[in-house]
C-alpha cells in the first residue's frame, strides 16, 4: 500500500521558535496533501489543503501566516509552525491523495509537537 | 453542532461479544462515508468504506441510513486487538475533504 512518512515524529521546542514538519509520499505521487491537527481526546481537524505548485487552501480559523505550507513537489509538503506557542502543542498529521486510481487518503504517522 | 457526531464511549466489551455504535452526520450533501480506526498516539487507518446497501468485511459490518443520516459499525466476535478509537468520516464529493467525527472508543477486555 501507499506509504506516507512524516519527520520529525516528535519535537519539543521553546515558545517563539519555528518548527518545520515534513510530509513525504514514499512510493507514489501526491497532487494533494492535507494537514490536520488533533488535540488530546478530540477529532482530527483539517487545517489546510495543499496542492503541488500552488498556494494552500486554509480552513476557516487557521492563520495562513502562522502555519506556512509549501508543496514544492509531488512527493513533499512541509508545514512550518511559526513563532510557536504552548497552545500550538498538538498532534499534526498529514495525508496524501494519489495522483491516479483510488481516491483514498493515506495518512502519515503524525508529528507530536510540544511547545514549552 | 458538529458536522459528524459520535458517542465518545468508551464501550467496554467482553472479548468475543458483539458491539455496535452509530455516527450521525448533519450535512445532507455528504456522499461518501468511511470508518477509520485510530490507535492511541497513532495516525488513523482506513477500516472500511460504507456503501448504501451496507457492507461487511470479516467481523465488521457497516450500514448507512441516508434518510436518518446515520452510519453504524458493528463488530462481531470482538478481539482484544479491536480496542481502539473508531472514527466516522464523511465526504461531500469525490476528492473533497474528509470530515471526521470525534471518535468512539472501544475497549475489549478478557
Amino acid at each position: 500500500g501507499a506509504v506516507v512518512s512524516q519527520h520529525p515524529s516528535r519535537v519539543i521546542c521553546k515558545s517563539g521558535t519555528s518548527v518545520k514538519i515534513e510530509c513525504r509520499s514514499l512510493d507514489f505521487q501526491a497532487t494533494t496533501m492535507f494537514w490536520y491537527r488533533q488535540f488530546p481526546k478530540q477529532s482530527l481537524m483539517l487545517m489546510a489543503t495543499s496542492n503541488e505548485g500552488s498556494k494552500a487552501t486554509y480552513e476557516q480559523g487557521v492563520e495562513k501566516d502562522k502555519f506556512l505550507i509549501n508543496h514544492a513537489s509531488l512527493t513533499l509538503s512541509t508545514l512550518t509552525v511559526t513563532s510557536a506557542h504552548p497552545e500550538d502543542s498538538s498532534f499534526y498529521i498529514c495525508s496524501a491523495r494519489t495522483l491516479a486510481g483510488s481516491d483514498e487518503q493515506f495518512f502519515g504517522p503524525g508529528t507530536r509537537l510540544t511547545v514549552l | 453542532r458538529k458536522e459528524v457526531e459520535q458517542d465518545p464511549g468508551p464501550f467496554n466489551v467482553p472479548e468475543g461479544a458483539t458491539v455496535a455504535f452509530n455516527c450521525t452526520y448533519s450535512n445532507s450533501a455528504s456522499q461518501s462515508f468511511f470508518w477509520y480506526r485510530q490507535d492511541c498516539r497513532k495516525e488513523p487507518k482506513l477500516l472500511m468504506s460504507v456503501y448504501s446497501s451496507g457492507n461487511e468485511d470479516g467481523r465488521f459490518t457497516a450500514q448507512l441510513n441516508r434518510a436518518s443520516q446515520y452510519i453504524s459499525l458493528l463488530i462481531r466476535d470482538s478481539k482484544l486487538s479491536d480496542s481502539a478509537t473508531y472514527l466516522c468520516v464523511a465526504r461531500k464529493a469525490a476528492g473533497n475533504k474528509l470530515t471526521f467525527g470525534g471518535g468512539t472508543r472501544v475497549l475489549v477486555k478478557p
